[in-house]
């Protein structure tokens, strides 16, 4: 079946320290690719995006993001975390680019210690 | 320039009551959605359109109905409220084909008892 994969549903980091959260996708084809944020009773906020060319994004925030074909995966990463990265974090692929229907992975609540 | 905005931002309903969830947007975008998402789940799309007079079910959409008269609003209808139907509401709106960036509005969390 078709899906989104988000391996990990919560990580806790220090402050300062790398972040890296795993996002997988079964379909034949390559989707196009997306990182959104959600801060506690906020709607989502959209992070980065892959369609095609650099498999390395960049994003808002200092987030960036790597397509990797041959492992199906488009996994988040950011050098150093703040307090204020604290959030749900959602990777999404649009099978259709013609009507935007996105499919959501589960999610990852990112805490972010002191 | 608001984006896209719903109403109301929360609501209870009893079991059979019936309600319309508001969504409008002012940046002229062709595409509208409509997203549940459960505690601990991603977003599920239940209906989006790519124009006014056009409409089409997404992956959950039993239970709600839409509409798009206008480029502006795209309404969901809850006809006969269910528990099942608890969740926060999310629509969202994106430009033209070929602009793939969609915008969210701030949701609409709804508790049936």
């Amino acid at each position: 079946a078709q899906s989104v994969t988000q391996p990990d549903i919560h990580i806790t980091v220090s402050e300062g320290a790398s972040l890296e959260l795993r996002c997988n996708y079964s379909y034949g084809a390559t989707p196009y690719l997306f990182w959104y944020v959600q801060s506690p009773g906020q709607g989502l906020q959209l992070l980065l995006k892959y369609f095609s060319g650099d498999t390395l994004v960049q994003g808002i925030k200092g987030f960036e993001a790597e397509f990797k074909r041959s492992q199906s995966s488009f996994n988040l990463r950011k050098p150093s975390v703040h307090w204020s990265d604290a959030a749900e974090y959602f990777c999404a692929v649009d099978l259709t680019s013609n009507t935007g229907k996105l499919i959501f992975g589960q999610g990852t609540t990112l805490q972010v210690k002191p | 320039n608001a984006g896209v905005t719903q109403t109301p931002k929360f609501r209870i309903l009893k079991i059979g009551q019936s309600m319309t969830l508001q969504c409008a947007q002012d940046m002229n975008h062709n595409y509208m959605y409509w997203y549940r998402q459960d505690p601990g789940m991603g977003l599920k799309l239940i209906y989006y359109s790519v124009g006014a007079g056009i409409t089409d079910k997404g992956e959950v959409p039993n239970g709600y109905n839409v509409s798009r008269s206008t480029t502006e609003d795209f309404p969901l209808r809850l006809e006969l409220a269910a528990p099942s139907q608890t969740s926060v509401y999310f629509c969202a709106s994106k430009g033209r084909q070929g602009s793939e960036t969609q915008y969210f509005g701030p949701g609409t969390r709804l508790l049936v008892l």
